[in-house]
């Protein structure tokens, strides 16, 4: 049971915008930044966002993340077929003083 | 950049101890800008954070994890390790070591090392 709530999957189709959420509380989104990643299968995982909306670089500005208050989303725009993967969202827990994950989104392109 | 390589055993008997070792390369341990941690992932699974150490040897684990769980730092082989006793196969995953960046929520990960405990 993971400690940040993400929905099981997600799909669109080429060109489409897809948004997939991830749901914390008052200990770790609600007082953190938020991070987003990306892993392709047999890989470890990409940071994709950092501080809840900042792009690494080299990271494509198709990819932008959010957050309101215990929430944070990451939009993708201009969906393509090499996006499709697993997504992950993190945040620093203050209760534990450690890193919490999501259990993860499937994204599907159609 | 900070890079990170992980080294230890692929595989470990049930009960035993399993032990794992960061080298860290582009960076300093002792630099204190950093958590060193470890975070594991089983299959399917989203990552699980196992615990952190400060390079003064300060160190927050897992509770789900905290009995059986030992990080440890070497600043004169800037390197950071991982002990994991009495293991059983939930513990069969990849372990990965991580840098977290103290100024902001970014973070350097190392390729993982996939650890099957088994007799």
């Amino acid at each position: 049971q993971s400690v940040l709530t993400q929905p099981p999957s997600a799909s669109g189709t080429p060109g489409q915008r897809v948004s997939i959420s991830c749901s914390g509380s008052s200990s770790n989104i609600g007082r953190n930044a938020v991070n987003w990643y990306q892993q392709l299968p047999g890989t470890a995982p990409k940071l994709l966002i950092y501080d809840s909306n900042q792009r690494p670089s080299g990271v494509p500005d198709r990819f932008s993340g959010s957050k309101s208050g215990t929430s944070a989303s990451l939009a993708i725009s201009g969906l393509q077929s090499e996006d499709e993967a697993d997504y992950y969202c993190a945040a620093w827990d203050d209760s534990l003083n450690g890193r919490v994950f999501g259990g993860g989104t499937k994204l599907t392109v159609l | 950049q900070v890079q990170l390589q992980e080294s230890g055993p692929g595989l470990v008997k049930p009960s035993q101890t399993l032990s794992l070792t960061c080298t860290v390369s582009g960076g300093s341990i002792s630099s204190g800008g950093y958590y060193w941690s470890w975070i594991r992932q089983h299959p399917g699974k989203g990552p699980e954070w196992i615990g952190n150490i400060y390079y003064s040897g300060s160190t927050y684990y897992n509770p789900s994890l905290k009995s059986r769980v030992s990080i440890s730092v070497d600043t004169s082989k800037n390197q950071f390790s991982l002990r994991l006793n009495s293991v059983t196969a939930a513990d069969t995953a990849v372990y990965y070591c991580v840098a977290l960046v103290l100024a902001a929520s970014f973070d350097y990960w190392g390729q993982g090392t996939l650890v099957t405990v088994s007799s």
